[in-house]
């Protein structure tokens, strides 16, 4: 079975600088995309960032980057110029196509955002 | 795009008592929809994927007397829970699949609390 293991449960960064949050993912397949959810205190889960395995290229959204070491199953998700409505839940989740789309997700961190 | 609601966002009710959870993709189409539940604190726990036209699958140790899915359209899915008992008291979340590139959206969840 997949698992998906983020080992930082809270994180704090500075406004307008950089936090890096790291996850860690166990699979024996190739074919296969991660992804990166945000839940604020509303509790409404919001897409932060999608990479598929076989894309080298890590995946940016503006102010939102991965670094997808795929030989280290890691997938961390770097916050540049960090906002205070950057303050969330962050989750890590693993999907397959092959397996109904299912996601199985990281236990969360929580970044909180000092003005 | 891609935005699924969820109705109601808020419920009280007696034990005993059966509550009916609606998700809808309001635009796009979704054959595949998911429901969670959330403990304080914690991940999202998987209880059930709802495929349009089909029997839902329930994850292990997910009551599916309890816990009826019925995926009627398109774009909606229910949840009925039903005799709830206080221990059903929880955040539930659901999420529709856009598909190429597939993707959960998510619904911003409904609180449920059994009196």
């Amino acid at each position: 079975a997949q698992t998906v293991t983020q080992s930082q449960p809270e994180m704090s960064v500075q406004e307008a600088e950089t936090v890096t949050l790291s996850c860690t993912y166990d699979t024996s397949e190739s074919d296969y995309y991660l992804f990166w959810y945000k839940q604020p205190p509303s509790r409404q889960m919001i897409l932060v960032i999608r990479q598929e395995a076989y894309k080298q290229q890590n995946a940016t959204e503006n102010r939102f980057s991965v670094n997808f070491q795929k030989a280290a199953k890691s997938f961390s998700l770097k916050i540049s110029d960090s906002q205070l409505g950057d303050a969330a839940m962050y989750f890590c989740a693993y999907g397959r196509r092959n397996a109904g789309n299912m996601l199985t997700f990281g236990g969360g961190t929580r970044l909180m955002v000092k003005p | 795009g891609a935005v699924v609601s969820q109705h109601p966002s808020w419920v009280i009710c007696k034990s005993g008592t059966s509550v009916k959870i609606e998700c809808r993709s309001l635009d796009f189409q979704a054959t595949t929809m998911f429901w969670y539940r959330q403990f304080p604190k914690q991940s999202l726990m998987l209880m059930a994927t709802s495929n349009e036209g089909s029997k839902a699958t329930y994850e292990q140790g997910v009551e599916k007397d309890k816990f009826l899915i019925n995926h009627a359209s398109l774009t909606l899915s229910t949840l009925t829970v039903t005799s709830a008992h206080p221990e059903d008291s929880s955040f539930y979340i659901c999420s529709a699949l856009l598909g190429g590139p597939e993707t959960q959206y998510f619904g911003p969840g409904t609180r449920l609390l059994v009196l």
